[in-house]
């Protein structure tokens, strides 16, 4: 059966402080693994990745992905407390599927 | 360009009765999906569209109808609600399979 699984389930640390969530997957055909940020309402989306080995980047967050170990991982560097919110992995299922297999999230709370 | 968006916000139910939770995206995107999202279970697919005339189940369909009789609309029937379906309810839209989705608002349901 397919899954995702992120670590840790939640999170809290101080402003300034650097900040490194896990996303591991086991997942038929694997395409691609995507990353977003939700807050109260709807998740906004952060990366794409599909190729292993090339870090993409945004200001303070970054994320790479390891399709050999199978895992992803997103950095937060200097949070800030608008960081707070939870941070969802997905995965997109096989080739013909219209399937996105989501982990659980990591709750993220970042105190000033 | 108001992307995916959703209606109602909230909505209070009591068991037995049926409604519809709108989902409507003006970016011409072929596929849609619903979702719904408890505590501690991360986003779960309830069903799924590739294209106008075009659905399919996902993981949790069970007591959830859908038909997409336009590219635009996605709509999503509670037949008969149970208390089991409170939960917060997400359209999601994406221009392929495998790319980013865009979310909607989210609905909040409760049934009683």
């Amino acid at each position: 059966e397919d899954k995702v699984v992120q670590s840790p389930l939640s999170l809290v640390v101080h402003e300034g402080d650097t900040v490194t969530l896990n996303c591991s997957y086991e997942v038929t055909n694997f395409r691609s693994l995507l990353w977003y940020k939700q807050e109260k309402k709807a998740p906004t989306f952060l990366f794409m990745l599909t190729s292993s080995g090339i870090e993409k980047k945004s200001g303070r967050l970054s994320s790479i992905l390891d399709k050999k170990e199978l895992f992803s991982i997103l950095n937060i560097t200097a949070t800030q407390t608008g960081d707070s919110a939870i941070y969802l992995c997905a995965v997109v299922g096989p080739s013909g599927t219209y399937k996105y297999i989501f982990g659980t999230g990591t709750r993220l709370k970042v105190l000033a | 360009n108001a992307g995916v968006t959703q209606t109602p916000k909230f909505q209070v139910l009591k068991t037995g009765q049926s409604m519809t939770l709108q989902c409507a995206q003006d970016m011409n995107h072929e596929y849609m999906s619903w979702y719904r999202q408890d505590p501690g279970m991360g986003l779960r697919l309830i069903h799924y569209s590739v294209g106008a005339g075009i659905t399919d189940q996902g993981e949790v369909p069970n007591g959830y109808n859908v038909s997409r009789s336009t590219t635009e609309d996605f709509p999503l029937r509670l037949l008969s609600a149970a208390p089991s379906q409170t939960s917060v309810y997400f359209c999601a839209s994406s221009y392929s399979q495998g790319s980013r989705q865009f979310f909607g608002p989210g609905t909040r349901l409760t049934v009683l």
